[in-house]
């Protein structure tokens, strides 16, 4: 089955700095690889996804994410981050031939001041 | 915008009980899934539905867990007897579509067993 690693569990970056969290995954396969975040008390909303052709893929809120096949990684990238990107980002990996999708254990960003 | 709506945001049951979760997908969707987040752990799935049959669970959806699509709208989750470990936050989500296609989580119902 496919899995996900986030080497990251806390990251700290001050408002205005760059932002990228490191997603790897396992499957044999091409994957379908989605980015998504959960702010304190809400659900889960989908930032970007990749599923073929350009490895660079551009999402809301400004994120981007670039899926590297030699590296088996897809992660995540902000210019410049905002006080309201704090949250808990996690990343997914999904199969074609099966219906669930496998979560990271999460990021979680905190942004200072 | 369309959402998936679940009801309730929190619920309270001691162990042993049994509890229906509740999820309203998104109107158009063909595809619905629950999943679990204990706390300060990922997200895991547990099952997903399509044409009123299972299509996928996970080794955690065991003989205690069933879902059903009573009707046009609700999508539900039933514990039947409800454990501590049991107690996390439970999302449902809908797609209109299989993987390919975004899946619209809920804001998620707390499930705590005392």
């Amino acid at each position: 089955a496919q899995s996900v690693t986030q080497p990251d569990i806390h990251i700290t970056v001050s408002e205005g700095a760059s932002l990228e969290l490191r997603c790897n995954y396992s499957y044999g396969a091409t994957p379908y690889l989605f980015w998504y975040v959960q702010s304190p008390g809400q659900g889960l909303q989908l930032l970007l996804k990749y599923f073929s052709g350009d490895t660079l893929v551009q999402g809301i809120k400004g994120f981007e994410a670039e899926f590297k096949r030699s590296q088996s990684s897809f992660n995540l990238r902000k210019p410049s981050v905002h006080w309201s990107d704090a949250a808990e980002y996690f990343c997914a990996v999904g199969t074609y031939n099966n219906n669930d999708m496998r979560f990271g254990a999460g990021t979680r960003l905190t942004v200072k001041p | 915008e369309p959402e998936v709506t679940q009801t309730p945001s929190h619920q309270v049951t001691q162990m042993g009980q049994e509890v229906i979760l509740r999820c309203v997908p998104i109107s158009n969707h063909l595809y619905f899934y629950w999943y679990r987040q204990i706390l300060g752990q990922k997200v895991e799935f547990l099952v997903s539905f399509y044409n009123n049959e299972i299509s996928e669970k996970s080794e955690i959806f065991d003989d205690q867990f069933s879902v059903e699509r009573p009707d046009g709208s609700n999508f539900t989750l039933k514990i039947r007897s409800t454990k501590l470990e049991d107690s996390a936050m439970y999302f449902c989500a809908s797609s209109y579509r299989d993987i390919g296609y975004e899946q619209y989580f809920g804001p998620g119902t707390r499930l705590t067993v005392t």
